[in-house]
């Protein structure tokens, strides 16, 4: 039973460009979080997805979008890259929208330069 | 309000030994308080949560205890491992549908 799975494992972007991280969620989970991670701190939270929408949303601006496909992976979407956004993004999946039993991905390292 | 404090930031425990993390919060609409572990390179995982009617929940050598009026919780681990070294975030959550809210983390070392 494969977990979450998110790729690429790492990245390496310019200021100013644009970047698409993907997940695939855990089989069987329907719902999938996005978290930020810098170094040194807690995750966190970017927005869920739900049903193919946007259900919650967390303190990020909206550079920051994602989108969820009928087969429950979703892909987050950087625009206009800056480096605070070098960071750990994490993907969690769960089943249905109430995020208490979430599992997570092993994260995509972007470092923007 | 929305924040969780956690305490130590770092944590150096021999082995066999108790290792204690504190957390604290303000937002009495939390209900749902993990703990989550975290190697490096890896995500998050969830180690053991507990709810505000409960005042201690146990698992293995893992413990959780809730003091509600104080609106503080810690975790234990007891018999402390060179395995458990990791980082640890205490967390919580409010209403069904509310996001996860994690505290800045405690880097825990086991030394033998």
């Amino acid at each position: 039973d494969a977990g979450v799975t998110q790729s690429p494992t790492h990245l390496i972007k310019t200021r100013g460009q644009q970047v698409t991280l993907r997940c695939s969620p855990k089989s069987g989970h329907d719902t999938v979080s996005w978290y930020q991670q810098a170094l040194g701190q807690g995750p966190q939270f970017i927005f869920q997805y739900y049903e193919e929408e946007e259900r919650q949303r967390g303190n990020f601006p909206d550079r920051f979008s994602g989108h969820q496909f009928p087969n429950y992976s979703s892909e987050l979407n950087v625009n206009a890259l800056l480096l605070g956004d070098s960071a750990l993004y994490l993907c969690a999946s769960s089943l249905g929208a109430i995020q208490e039993t979430q599992y997570f991905g092993p994260g995509t390292r972007l470092l923007v330069l | 309000q929305q924040q969780v404090k956690q305490s130590p930031q770092s944590l150096i425990v021999q082995k066999g030994g108790i290792s204690i993390i504190n957390c604290a919060y303000e937002n009495t609409a939390f209900d749902y308080f993990p703990w989550y572990q975290q190697f490096p390179g890896k995500g998050p995982a969830l180690l053991i949560a507990i709810r505000p009617d409960v005042s201690e929940k146990k698992e293995g050598r893992f413990t959780i205890s809730f003091n509600k009026s104080a609106k503080q919780f810690s975790l234990h681990i007891m018999d402390s491992q060179p395995g458990d070294s990791a980082t640890y975030f205490c967390a919580a959550k409010g209403t069904s549908y509310d996001k996860v809210i994690f505290g800045p983390g405690t880097s825990l070392s086991v030394i033998p």
